[in-house]
C-alpha cells in the first residue's frame, strides 16, 4: 500500500479482555516497528521485526503483550487481559532496512485504545 | 528508555514568526531524525540528519546537529498556522531502535 495501514483506529474495550491491533507496513519494509504513546508522552519502544531474524522483544512492558509477524509483512500486537494503564496510541512503523543505514521510518496513523 | 530530550516542552508563536526548538541526547548516534505530530495519531517524518552531517535544509525547515554537543535545533521559519503540532527528535545509536523524547508543542496563533 502506499503507507502504514493500521486497525483498528479506535477501540473501547472492557478491562480483562483481550484486544488485537493489525498493522499492514508499506510492500518491501522488511522492518517494522511497533510503539506506545501514552497522552501527552512521547514514543516508548515495544518491539521490532527486521526480515526473517528473531524479533526484540525488550520493550514489551508485561508478559500480557505479544506481537506476530507474518510472512514477513502483517503484523499483529495481541494485549490480553488488558488493564486501564494499557490505554494509549500504539503506533506502528515500518522502514526498508535498519535505521543505521539512514532509513527513514514512516508510521501508521496509530490505534487508540481506550480501556475502561 | 527515552534519550533524546526536546526543549522548550511547549512554544507559542505568532504566524509569520520563527520557531526553534532543541534536541539534546545522550549517547552517540548514526542518525538524528525530526517528526512532526497532529492531534496525537501518526507522525510525519520531517528530515534526516545523519552524524557525518552539520546541516541540512527542507522547504521552510532547517535542522542542525552538533555531535560534540550532543544536540540537535529545528527551526522552522515563517510559521504557518498548519505548523501547530507536537515536535519529536529521534535518535537511534548502536541498534536500531528509534529513541523519542517527550516532544515540543507548538502553537501557531493567527
Amino acid at each position: 500500500g502506499a503507507g502504514v495501514s493500521q486497525s483498528p483506529s479506535n477501540k473501547v474495550t472492557e478491562k480483562g479482555k483481550d484486544v488485537e491491533l493489525r498493522c499492514d507496513p508499506i510492500s518491501g519494509h522488511t522492518a517494522l516497528y511497533w510503539y506506545r504513546q501514552s497522552l501527552g508522552q512521547g514514543l516508548e519502544f515495544l518491539i521490532y521485526f527486521q526480515g526473517n531474524s528473531a524479533p526484540d522483544k525488550s520493550g514489551l512492558p508485561s508478559d500480557r503483550f505479544s506481537a506476530e509477524r507474518t510472512g514477513g509483512s502483517v503484523s499483529t500486537l495481541t494485549i490480553q487481559r488488558t488493564q486501564q494503564e494499557d490505554s494509549a496510541v500504539y503506533l506502528c512503523a515500518s522502514s526498508l532496512g535498519p535505521t543505521a543505514g539512514g532509513n527513514t521510518i514512516y508510521f501508521g496513523e496509530g490505534s487508540w485504545l481506550t480501556v475502561v | 528508555s527515552q534519550q533524546g530530550e526536546e526543549d522548550p516542552q511547549a512554544l507559542s508563536i505568532q504566524e509569520g514568526e520563527n520557531a526553534t526548538m532543541n534536541c539534546s541526547y545522550k549517547t552517540s548516534i548514526n542518525n538524528l531524525q525530526w517528526y512532526r505530530q497532529n492531534s496525537g495519531r501518526g507522525l510525519v517524518h520531517l528530515i534526516l540528519i545523519r552524524s557525518n552531517e552539520r546541516e541540512k535544509h527542507s522547504g521552510r525547515l532547517r535542522v542542525t546537529l552538533d555531535t560534540s554537543k550532543k544536540s540537535s535545533s529545528l527551526l522552522i521559519t515563517a510559521s504557518r498556522a498548519a505548523d501547530t503540532a507536537s515536535y519529536f527528535c529521534a535518535t537511534d545509536g548502536d541498534d536500531y531502535k528509534l529513541s523519542f523524547g517527550a516532544g515540543t508543542t507548538v502553537t501557531v496563533r493567527a
